[in-house]
């Protein structure tokens, strides 16, 4: 079936740090992948997206690139800020299921 | 913000009695989905809709059951809570379009206790 595995958390980071939270997948055929971020006491919002192999998304700052080779979508940030604190989420969509399968999320806490 | 509402917000019940929990949308989104949120496990799906009165199971359906009379409405209902069901409850929708590339929306969440 598919699957998505992340990184254990609680990551926690200093300010200007630079940032990774890996992400791998199980699935067969082509998914497409998503980074989905929760803030504290909200509902999860999409951070990014791709949807083919070598694509990379991009936003806020964060990116993520497809790799069909190694089965991964890893999140990077060149420069956290405190306000990045949330938990992430990486998550697939199979072509024609229109059903999410999410990691178990990533805690992540940036100190100043 | 897409337009989603979750209520109640937070709700503590006993044991065996009956729960229903509701999102509504502004957005005349065609699927809805119900999703779990436990710690280790990220989020998990326990039903969908992609339709009035079109519903499917997800990965984690048992005990629950839900219903969709209109666009807007989409309804979860623990027929016997268990402490096991002691979660937060998420509300999904999307405009899919036949596309699994469509972005998700979500509600703000219920926390459910059950004692």
């Amino acid at each position: 079936g598919n699957s998505v595995t992340q990184m254990e958390g609680p990551v926690t980071l200093s300010e200007e740090a630079f940032l990774t939270i890996n992400c791998t997948y199980t699935a067969t055929g082509y998914p497409s992948l998503f980074w989905y971020v929760q803030y504290p006491g909200e509902g999860l919002q999409l951070l990014l997206k791709a949807t083919k192999a070598d694509d990379k998304g991009s936003n806020k700052g964060f990116e993520a690139t497809y790799r069909k080779e190694t089965t991964s979508f890893h999140l990077e940030k060149g420069s956290v800020q405190v306000s990045d604190s949330a938990v992430y989420f990486c998550a697939l969509s199979k072509q024609g299921a229109q059903k999410l399968v999410f990691g178990q999320g990533t805690r992540l806490t940036i100190n100043p | 913000d897409a337009g989603i509402t979750q209520s109640p917000r937070h709700k503590v019940t006993e044991t065996g009695t009956p729960v229903t929990l509701r999102c509504h949308q502004t957005e005349n989104h065609r699927y809805m989905y119900w999703y779990r949120q436990d710690p280790g496990h990220g989020l998990r799906l326990i039903h969908y809709s992609y339709g009035v009165k079109d519903t499917d199971k997800g990965e984690v359906s048992d005990g629950y059951s839900v219903s969709r009379s209109k666009t807007e409405d989409f309804l979860l209902t623990l027929e016997s809570a268990t402490s096991s069901q002691t979660s937060v409850y998420f509300c999904a929708i999307s405009d899919v379009r036949g596309s699994p590339n469509t972005e998700a929306f979500f509600g703000q969440g219920t926390r459910l206790t059950v004692v």
